[in-house]
């Protein structure tokens, strides 16, 4: 089955501190790991996806099939960074995805 | 980019009656949509897949019969809670995949359901 773990619940850091947030996943195959991003009183949206490679507002995350991890990283933490982070996995096509329980982001100015 | 809606955002009603919510993708076809719930400080919860023109894909343990799915059209999904209860009470968001990245999921800003 598969099992999205964010370790941490919460994480508070000081602005320009580097940031990292956790993800670890249990599955059979290859998934697609995805990060969402809500914003207070916003709806989820797509932060990125492993497969894309890319870096959205300064964040990357790194595949590491042998950790089955899939953290996700920012040099330097802004205050608008400050929201709930949810690791996300599925199958490719058009299967649900699976959510872990979130990990609340707050930066400290 | 697409765009998904859901109406109403909250809606309060009494115990045993039922409730309508309505997703609907705006600027996209779409024919896959999700129904997730979200409890209180807790993750997204996967209750059902709903496939337009076909019956929905209930998850284990989501009771078919008192979370009605119908997904008439490309662009509606709704979920009725029957008979709601107290315990009912939670947000619930759909996604739909289309739009620009077809396999994209566009998520809705969810419907918050209070049961009396």
């Amino acid at each position: 089955a598969q099992r999205v773990t964010q370790p941490e619940k919460l994480l508070s850091v000081f602005k320009g501190a580097p940031v990292e947030l956790k993800c670890n996943y249990s599955y059979s195959g290859s998934p697609e790991l995805f990060w969402y991003v809500q914003y207070s009183r916003q709806r989820l949206q797509l932060l990125l996806r492993h497969i894309s490679r890319e870096s959205i507002k300064g964040f990357t995350a790194d595949l590491n099939k042998g950790e089955t991890s899939f953290h996700l990283k920012k040099p330097f933490a802004q205050e608008e960074d400050s929201a709930m982070y949810y690791c996300a996995i599925r199958n490719s096509g058009n299967t649900p995805l699976v959510f872990g329980k979130g990990t609340r982001l707050s930066v400290i100015a | 980019g697409a765009v998904v809606s859901q109406h109403p955002s909250w809606v309060i009603c009494k115990s045993g009656t039922s409730v309508k919510i309505e997703c609907r993708s705006l600027d996209f076809q779409a024919t896959t949509m999700f129904w997730y719930r979200q409890f209180p400080k807790k993750s997204l919860m996967l209750m059902a897949t709903s496939n337009e023109g076909s019956k929905a894909t209930y998850e284990q343990g989501v009771e078919k019969d008192k979370f009605l799915i119908n997904h008439a059209s490309l662009t509606l999904s709704t979920l009725t809670v029957t008979s709601a209860h107290p315990e009912d009470s939670s947000f619930y968001i759909c996604s739909a995949i289309g739009g620009g990245a077809k396999d994209t999921q566009y998520f809705g800003p969810g419907t918050r359901l209070t049961v009396l």
